[in-house]
């Protein structure tokens, strides 16, 4: 699988700062992205998804851009609070499917 | 909103023995739920997808004899983990997808279970 054997990148920052996190996705044809947190010892909660008819969709504090050029995802965090501190996942499929394919994953650590 | 349920949250065997770990979906029905596997500081690894009456569909590089699902009902699946050995030992988390697809994302997600064999 493509995520074997890889460790999760750190992504560090103030509280009260916005937070960028990214996501390569890999299947051309993914027509429906999800980004999730996880906090530690707990399964994944859905945060915001994602179309791909769209670039960019906003949520409370949170929203994601997609690049199909690149196939490229994003999640901005705005005013990053200490309980935004999780591992975020990217998760892409495609219609016709029921499968999710999870991105590495990045870890938020927010300082005080 | 919809809810699933897993259970144990944590387990710890003997190497050689079998454990079951429960996925119920608590007020909607799951036509299909999936298994994954975490190591740490990983991503979830697909492992396989259960429908309610039928056999699993596992993925590439699982064994069906290892890990036998079950799914014998619209609200719970099983994943037995037979015969546990210490590279068994990881954090599993099943996903439910609701008939309605009412679920925020379109699954909605356990709280895992940490399996260590000793």
């Amino acid at each position: 699988g493509e995520n074997v054997g890889l460790h999760l990148p750190t992504l560090s920052v103030q509280e009260g700062d916005n937070s960028i996190i990214n996501c390569a996705y890999s299947n051309s044809a993914s027509d429906y992205f999800i980004w999730y947190k996880q906090e530690s010892g707990k399964g994944p909660q859905f945060i915001i998804d994602i179309r791909s008819n769209m670039d960019k969709r906003q949520g409370q504090r949170v929203t994601v851009l997609l690049n199909k050029t690149v196939k490229h995802l994003s999640l901005q965090i705005a005013a990053t609070q200490p309980g935004d501190s999780a591992v975020y996942f990217c998760a892409e499929t495609y219609s016709g499917t029921y499968k999710y394919i999870f991105g590495t994953g990045t870890r938020l650590k927010v300082l005080a | 909103g919809a809810v699933v349920s897993q259970h144990p949250s944590w387990v710890i065997c003997k190497s050689g023995t079998s454990v079951k770990i429960e996925c119920r979906s608590l007020d909607f029905q799951a036509t299909t739920m999936f298994w994954y596997r975490q190591f740490p500081k990983q991503s979830l690894m697909l492992m396989a997808t259960s429908n309610e009456g039928s056999k699993a569909t596992y993925e590439q590089g699982v064994e069906k004899d290892k890990f036998l699902i079950n799914h014998a009902s619209l609200t719970l699946s099983t994943l037995t983990v037979t015969s546990a050995h210490p590279e068994d030992s990881s954090f599993y988390i099943c996903s439910a997808r609701d008939a309605l697809f009412l679920s925020l994302g379109g699954y909605t997600f356990g709280s895992g279970t940490r399996l260590t064999v000793v």
